[in-house]
């Protein structure tokens, strides 16, 4: 089975500043789509960003990138130029190519400080 | 373009009663996902329907079914209502089956 972890409950960064938020998760399948979701307190889910597991170079998205390391299961999310509109919950999902379900993690909720 | 649109947005129910709640795709979109969120907890995955079949069930009880229709709007039913039910339900679309998925707002289930 599926499993993704978030050992981050709660993270906080000053404004501007960088943070990384950690996720692992496990798997038997070869291929797979990695996502981290943001939620803000309007409770909207938006996607930030992708990640195919067969491919090797790390996904970026504008302020947002991640480190995908596929032999250690995990696939960190970090945020540059941190700002106010940054903070809310950050979930990590895991989905086989196949597609049975997205599991999602517990999630990090993301405080920005001024 | 309309999002993906959710309705009611909050409903009450009490135990053994039974809810349906309903989700429009983006307009294009083939793909409904069904979602249940408790209170500071990740997304579970409930259903996926693809062109109006089911293509993938999670670990909920026979109480929990969808369907969807020919316009690609959803429907996610629970039957006999637990107090454990309560949540936030999320329905989200996509065009193919593994694309970026699109939330909408949810639907707030309060079971008394």
């Amino acid at each position: 089975a599926q499993t993704v972890t978030q050992s981050q409950p709660e993270m906080s960064v000053q404004e501007a500043e960088t943070v990384t938020l950690s996720c692992t998760y496990d798997t038997s399948e070869s291929d797979y789509y990695l996502f981290w979701y943001k939620q803000p307190p309007s409770r909207q889910m938006i996607l930030v960003i992708r990640q195919e597991a067969y491919k090797q170079q790390n996904a970026t998205e504008n302020r947002f990138s991640v480190n995908f390391q596929k032999a250690a299961k995990s696939f960190s999310l970090k945020i540059s130029d941190s700002q106010l509109g940054d903070a809310a919950m950050y979930f990590c999902a895991c989905v086989k190519t196949s597609y049975d379900k997205v599991i999602f993690g517990p999630g990090t909720s993301l405080s920005v400080i001024p | 373009d309309a999002g993906v649109t959710q309705s009611p947005t909050h409903l009450i129910k009490t135990r053994g009663q039974h809810v349906t709640l309903r989700c429009s795709p983006i307009s294009g979109h083939k793909s409904v996902s069904w979602y249940q969120q408790v209170l500071g907890q990740g997304p579970q995955f409930i259903f996926q329907y693809y062109e109006k079949e089911e293509r993938g069930r999670g670990n909920f009880p026979d109480r929990f079914s969808a369907r969807q229709f020919p316009n690609y709007s959803s429907e996610l039913n629970v039957n006999a209502l637990l107090l454990g039910d309560s949540a936030l339900y999320l329905c989200a679309s996509s065009w193919g089956m593994i694309n970026e998925q699109f939330f909408g707002p949810g639907t707030r289930l309060t079971v008394l």
